[in-house]
């Protein structure tokens, strides 16, 4: 069955730094959507990525679904303590069922 | 918009008891889906429904886990009975589909579920 899996596990990072999670599925996706959850929140929604190589931008926040449909990026330049939390992705082959991936926690110190 | 309404937010039972988690889904959004989330893992589906018709219970454990969505608006999941294991975040959320896209889903805050 398909299975997506985001790296890294944990990523803790100075203040005003770069952040990247990636993730990874065995399957070409149909869709892709990125979540966020605070610690001792629920995941809510971020922005969902549909076309081959597409690009999207919210603030500091870029996110991209790669030219094959199998992986996706959420980069966050210039880190701020509001970003802490888990960032999951959330893919599909083409149904409406969503598979979430493991998650990457981020720690920003500041 | 009152958003997706989770309760009980908190649940302690013993093992082997019941218990039961309701929610209402944000007004309009015609599918609805109940998650389990481990700690530190990402959430896993239960079940989904299209209106009051569940059209995904592939993971749903049927043998102690039920759900019903009467009248295609809020929804309960019970256990009968709970397992050890069964603790985690039980986790409601919503999303509409239009023409053919889906949107989002909206979470509701949980039900932190604790079988000791």
């Amino acid at each position: 069955g398909q299975q997506v899996m985001q790296i890294p596990q944990y990523q803790h990072v100075q203040e005003g730094e770069d952040f990247t999670t990636y993730c990874n599925s065995s399957t070409t996706l149909s869709n892709i959507q990125w979540y966020k959850q605070r610690p001792g929140g629920h995941p809510v929604f971020l922005i969902q990525l549909v076309k081959s190589g597409e690009v999207k931008k919210q603030k500091r926040l870029t996110f991209q679904f790669g030219e094959a449909k199998k992986n996706s990026s959420l980069h966050i330049t210039a880190t701020q303590t509001t970003d802490v939390g888990t960032y999951f992705c959330a893919a599909t082959s083409g149904t409406y069922k969503y598979i979430f991936g493991t998650g990457t926690r981020l720690k920003v110190l500041a | 918009e009152a958003g997706v309404v989770q309760s009980p937010r908190y649940k302690i039972i013993e093992k082997k008891q019941p218990v039961a988690f309701w929610c209402n889904p944000i007004s309009g959004h015609n599918t609805l889906y109940w998650y389990r989330q481990n700690l530190g893992q990402g959430p896993e589906l239960l079940i989904r429904y299209e209106n009051e018709e569940a059209v995904d219970d592939s993971q749903l454990p049927k043998d102690r886990f039920s759900a019903e969505r009467l009248k295609g608006v809020d929804s309960t999941l019970k256990i009968q009975p709970a397992e050890l294991g069964d603790s985690a975040v039980y986790l409601c959320a919503s999303s509409s589909i239009w023409l053919g896209s889906h949107y989002g889903y909206t979470f509701g805050s949980g039900t932190r579920l604790t079988v000791v």
